[in-house]
């Protein structure tokens, strides 16, 4: 198995640019969790799938923010404008079964906004 | 209030020590409770789950208070391998996680 894989690995971006983060999770997984990891903060949830529908957003930061799962194979993070403050690392991690079962993270997509 | 707390550390140890680490959650109605472990600018890893009866791996314990709300790690006879971020995560509609502890394992 592939495991949960992410594009790309780093993003170099320019404030005010538009950058578009994709994760496919591992195949057969139901549920797909977009975290934001910072020294500061941590690892934080962002917006959670369960079966391609949102089932909690109230992680995401603000409007800039977007997410989309349109099949069980695929999910996008958008951020519309970037910021410096949005850099971070990006994580997406997927799970067979909601949140109580050991969730698998893709290597991440390391963001730097200038 | 962060739903998963953690003391972040560091915490430095010699190798062949035995180190403990706390987590706290606030969500009385979370259900299931995890470590996982993090290298180096790598993605964290589920190193255990953690059950009601307290449940052991090798030299990793781990321990869940429900009571007080909060669950252990405890990591016997360090390796220099075992350098690395342990985080705690706790689920019930989500799966949160705390901000990690800090491990340093020193010849």
């Amino acid at each position: 198995d592939a495991g949960v894989i992410q594009s790309p690995r780093h993003e170099v971006t320019e404030m005010g640019q538009e950058v578009t983060l994709r994760c496919k999770p591992i195949s057969g997984h139901n549920s797909l969790f977009w975290y934001r990891q910072t020294m500061m903060r941590g690892l934080e949830l962002l917006i959670y799938f369960n079966n391609n529908v949102p089932i909690d957003d109230s992680g995401m930061p603000e409007d800039r923010f977007s997410a989309k799962m349109p099949n069980a194979s695929f999910s996008t993070l958008k951020i519309q404008p970037s910021e410096p403050r949005d850099s971070a690392v990006y994580f997406c991690a997927s799970t067979a079964a909601g949140a109580n079962t050991e969730a698998f993270f893709g290597q991440g997509t390391r963001l730097t906004v200038v | 209030r962060k739903e998963v707390e953690q003391d972040p550390g560091p915490f430095n140890v010699p190798e062949g020590a035995t180190v403990a680490f706390n987590c706290t959650y606030s969500n009385s109605a979370s259900q299931s409770f995890f470590w996982y472990r993090q290298d180096c600018r790598k993605e964290p890893k589920l190193l255990m789950s953690v059950y009601s009866s307290g449940n052991e791996d090798g030299r990793f314990t781990a321990q869940l208070n429900r009571a007080s709300q909060y669950i252990s790690l405890l990591i016997r006879d360090s390796k220099l391998s075992d350098s690395a971020t342990y985080l705690c995560a706790v689920s019930g509609y989500a799966l949160n996680f705390g901000k990690g502890t800090s491990l340093l394992v020193t010849p």
